[in-house]
């Protein structure tokens, strides 16, 4: 168990929808990642935050958003939700400081749009 | 471009023999590197990582990963494979480029070890 939770595990949709999936991280942790996980994409980066702030963006659609909180848990929210959204959707969290490179993944939300 | 890559989609292993799973990386400046595994319907869980010292790295379950910076590679190794190592192993590298610290991941390895 990394310490990283995220709710929900499942999430069945049709498309056109729009969902929001939730992170908290480790106790401590102040920045967050969100990762997509496809057949056809891999694993990629989509959005990190930082003590509340937008730190770096990947290849995320404009269909989707985040944000951190100041208790730091993590929000993504998808919108307008295509076929193609389908996925696993990962969250990790890293500590501040020296071990800032070490990242904790959650068990991540699969998502299936029909 | 910072990029990892992991050029067997699928390793098979006999039970009890050594396993090597690949992977080369491209960045600039020093190389933070990393192994995740991926057991089905599970989170990554993190193996080890290179950042800097001994070349040989040693990990959770056994594992084991050597950098060679002259062929820029990253590859994970364990002497004896089980059969509960099967699973999805990914290498990754830190993008340290614009203050964000994202994974870089490589595309992944399915390991299938038989008994």
């Amino acid at each position: 168990d990394s310490g990283v939770t995220q709710t929900p595990k499942h999430l069945i949709t049709a498309t056109g929808q729009r969902v929001t999936l939730r992170c908290s991280p480790r106790s401590g942790d102040l920045s967050v990642y969100w990762y997509q996980q496809s057949l056809d994409q891999g694993l990629q980066f989509l959005i990190q935050y930082y003590n509340g702030e937008e730190r770096a963006k990947g290849n995320i659609l404009e269909r989707f958003s985040a944000q951190q909180f100041p208790d730091l848990h993590s929000e993504l929210n998808l919108s307008s939700l295509e076929l193609g959204d389908s996925a696993l959707y990962f969250c990790a969290s890293s500590p501040a400081g020296g071990r800032a490179y070490e990242q904790y993944f959650g068990p991540g939300t699969r998502l299936t749009v029909t | 471009a910072q990029s990892v890559a992991q050029p067997e989609d699928q390793v098979n292993v006999a039970e009890g023999n050594p396993l090597t799973v690949k992977c080369t990386y491209s960045v600039s400046g020093n190389p933070y590197l990393f192994w995740y595994v991926q057991y089905p319907n599970r989170g990554l869980q993190f193996l080890l990582k290179y950042i800097t010292g001994d070349n040989l790295v040693k990990g959770s379950y056994g594992f084991e990963a050597e950098f060679n910076k002259s062929q820029t590679s990253f590859h994970l190794k364990k002497p004896s494979a089980l059969v509960s190592d099967s699973a999805l192993y990914f290498c990754a590298v830190r993008d340290w480029r614009n203050q964000g610290g994202k994974l870089i991941f490589g595309q992944g390895t399915e390991l299938s070890v038989k008994p």
